[in-house]
């Protein structure tokens, strides 16, 4: 149980197109989902967490009108990459949880490359 | 603010020999620790976790990892390295035991495993 898919996995996109990234959770309703930015060989960065229903909150740093992120039922959350840049390019990382005592860990996506050219 | 460190980019073991990646970490309240492995251009796999009880906690594919209050550390080991460890590991700590609540990632180990 508790798997995260993405979708696409990988992504080729032209410089100021539009890139949407889907994460489902397939056996479990997510509450909060997150997204992660990782660049080669570095750490994952935190880019926003969303709850159900809600708006997501941005960590510092990250432009919300540029990282459009729906978290419409408690199995979807979407990450729309608007007027894409080279500097976009980079392995995003989603993570699903359920809030509560019980579930007390984030399952992980796959992740999704995305090359801007 | 909750942090935690690696201070090692890279682990080199040989097959066979036991392997230590170390952690250490800083919360103000009591700490959740993670630890996970991502093998290249995959997301990642959860290893095994501390939230309370035993110190020495036990995870997949043999590893496991000691969560020591006093030196605010939580090391992950293995007893004998295989090839196929080879990967990069992260250590994450979350304030809080909801799960809604953010994790912060240590910077990553790469492990090497040489035959």
């Amino acid at each position: 149980g508790a798997v995260v898919s993405q979708h696409p996995s990988r992504v080729i996109c032209k410089s100021g197109t539009s890139v949407k990234i889907e994460c489902r959770s397939l056996d479990f309703q997510a509450t909060t989902m997150f997204w992660y930015r990782q660049f080669p060989k570095k750490s994952l960065m935190l880019m926003a967490t969303s709850n159900e229903g809600s708006k997501a909150t941005y960590e510092q740093g990250v432009e919300k009108d540029k990282f459009l992120i729906n978290h419409a039922s408690l199995t979807l959350s979407t990450l729309t990459v608007t007027s894409a840049h080279p500097e976009d390019s980079s392995f995003y990382i989603c993570s699903a949880s359920l809030a509560g005592v019980l579930y007390n860990e984030q399952f992980f996506g796959p992740g999704t490359r995305l090359t801007v050219l | 603010a909750q942090s935690v460190a690696q201070p090692e980019d890279q682990v080199n073991v040989a097959e066979g020999n036991p392997l230590t990646v170390k952690c250490t970490y800083s919360v103000s309240g009591n700490p959740y620790l993670f630890w996970y492995v991502q093998y290249p251009n995959r997301g990642l796999q959860f290893l095994l976790k501390y939230i309370t009880g035993d110190n020495l906690v036990k995870g997949s594919y043999g590893f496991e990892a000691e969560f020591n209050k006093s030196q605010t550390s939580f090391h992950l080991k293995k007893p004998s390295a295989l090839v196929s460890d080879s990967a990069l590991y992260f250590c994450a700590v979350r304030d809080g035991i909801n799960a809604g609540n953010m994790l912060t990632f240590g910077g990553g180990t790469r492990l090497m495993v040489k035959p």
